[in-house]
């Protein structure tokens, strides 16, 4: 089965400081990656998506992802944090060898504070 | 076009009892997941229909159900509702184009939250 790792249930960064955000996945062949953000009682909102092609994939509000396979992650960036980007942030893994058909996988999430 | 809609947003029930919450995909999407988010658990996937018939279901208890109408739209039902079950219930829907979801975006709805005295 699929399965999706993010380090670091919290990261603390000042506005304007870099946001990197970690994720590891098992190992499968193809696996389709996303990032989601989840701000406080709402639901969840799609940030970016690799599927195949370009392994840099750029995603709404000045995120960024890189899709590595020989080191099977996908961590999420941006330069320059913002206020606003205080949330939680879920990535998810879909289809590949072994994974239920439908379904996404997500991680335990991280939760980004952004201090002024 | 409209997003994910769920109903009710928040909803209080005491144990024993049961609920039915609703969900109504992106219009022309074809697929609904429905997934429950606790704080110790994380997210878990309940199950998920294409074309009114469950294709996946994820491990939980046969005390949770669904079911999806011909318009795409889906319930999920609990019965003999337990503490445990306080949680936020998301619906996700997707186009599915034939490739059984593999790779398909999933899009969420706002979620329900419920709470069981």
């Amino acid at each position: 089965a699929q399965s999706v790792t993010q380090l670091g249930s919290h990261v603390s960064v000042s506005e304007g400081a870099l946001v990197l955000l970690r994720c590891n996945y098992s190992s499968s062949v193809p696996p389709y990656l996303f990032w989601y953000v989840q701000y406080p009682n709402q639901g969840l909102q799609l940030l970016l998506k690799y599927t195949t092609g370009a392994t840099l994939v750029k995603g709404i509000n000045g995120f960024e992802a890189e899709f590595k396979k020989s080191e099977t992650s996908f961590h999420l960036t941006k330069p320059s944090a913002h206020m606003s980007d205080a949330a939680e942030y879920f990535c998810a893994v879909s289809g590949g060898r072994g994974s239920t058909l439908g379904r996404l996988y997500f991680g335990r999430g991280t939760q980004l504070t952004v201090w002024p | 076009k409209a997003g994910v809609t769920q109903t009710p947003r928040y909803l209080i029930k005491t144990r024993g009892q049961q609920v039915t919450l609703s969900c109504s995909p992106i219009s022309g999407h074809r697929s609904v997941s429905w997934y429950q988010q606790t704080p110790g658990q994380g997210l878990q996937f309940l199950f998920e229909y294409f074309s009114e018939t469950q294709r996946n279901k994820g491990n939980f208890p046969g005390r949770f159900s669904g079911r999806q109408f011909s318009n795409s739209r889906s319930e999920m039902n609990v019965s003999t509702l337990e503490l445990g079950d306080s949680a936020l219930y998301l619906c996700a829907s997707s186009r599915d184009l034939g490739l059984a979801g593999v790779g398909e975006t999933q899009y969420f709805g706002p979620g329900t939250r419920l709470l069981v005295l």
